[in-house]
């Protein structure tokens, strides 16, 4: 079973709506997190946003929110007021505490978000 | 600010050729590793080293072998390339902390073409 859910391929948005991105993880680990990393066309993995198992608030990085919704499983990323530069590959990943040195970052296969004018 | 720097960007090799993956980082972070992208997937880690002389298998170790002599580095060695290795290849290093919510910093990422 795939322990990170990505389930939307590709996504069309008009610049300056908001962006709900899906990811839905499987885990028996009480304790892991998620993040969320950006990969533009230039290739590089960008750090987003990160969201722990046990955190009482949703994450926020400026324009970019975690709606985790523990119970379901659910950490959707929000991109608030999109931007052409927002066009790009996102990814969610989870690390479970029980990863041990292995580190247990598993990757989702991604969304392609494209941003359009 | 450096911080995950990998060489070569891009490689092209002929079957059965042998090469290395640089990796280096300026963060004093002990935890290194290597993923791979393929199309269509997200990032499989191949190794991983928890500090200098310390290595292990992640996910997709065939074909592979790494080292870890210093804190710094932490080369990617294909022995000898199959086509199957066609790839991105991202190395990636943290802090000791091992808690989960320790960011992972990635390199720029290698494209190799194995032809």
């Amino acid at each position: 079973a795939q322990k990170i859910t990505q389930t939307q391929p590709g996504m069309f948005v008009q610049e300056k709506e908001a962006v709900t991105l899906d990811c839905t993880y499987d885990t028996s680990d009480p304790s892991y997190g998620l993040f969320w990393y950006k990969q533009p066309s230039s290739g590089e993995m960008i750090f987003l946003i990160y969201q722990g198992s046990y955190d009482q608030q949703n994450a926020t990085e400026g324009r970019y929110s975690l709606n985790f919704q523990k119970a379901r499983k659910s950490a959707n990323l929000v991109i608030s007021a999109s931007q052409l530069g927002d066009s790009a590959m996102y990814f969610c990943a989870m690390r479970e505490a029980s990863g041990g040195g292995a580190d247990g970052l598993t990757f989702g296969k991604g969304t392609h978000l494209i941003i359009q004018p | 600010n450096a911080g995950v720097t990998q060489t070569p960007k891009f490689q092209v090799l002929k079957t059965g050729q042998s090469m290395t993956l640089q990796c280096a980082q300026d963060m004093n972070h002990e935890y290194m590793s290597w993923y791979r992208q393929d199309p269509g997937m997200g990032l499989r880690l191949i190794h991983y080293s928890v500090g200098a002389g310390i290595t292990d298998q992640g996910e997709v170790p065939n074909g592979y072998n790494v080292s870890r002599s210093t804190t710094e580095d932490f080369p990617l060695r294909l022995l000898s390339a199959a086509p199957s290795q066609t790839s991105v290849y991202f190395c990636a290093s943290r802090g000791q902390d091992r808690g989960p919510g320790n960011t992972i910093y990635f390199g720029e990422g290698s494209w190799l073409t194995v032809v």
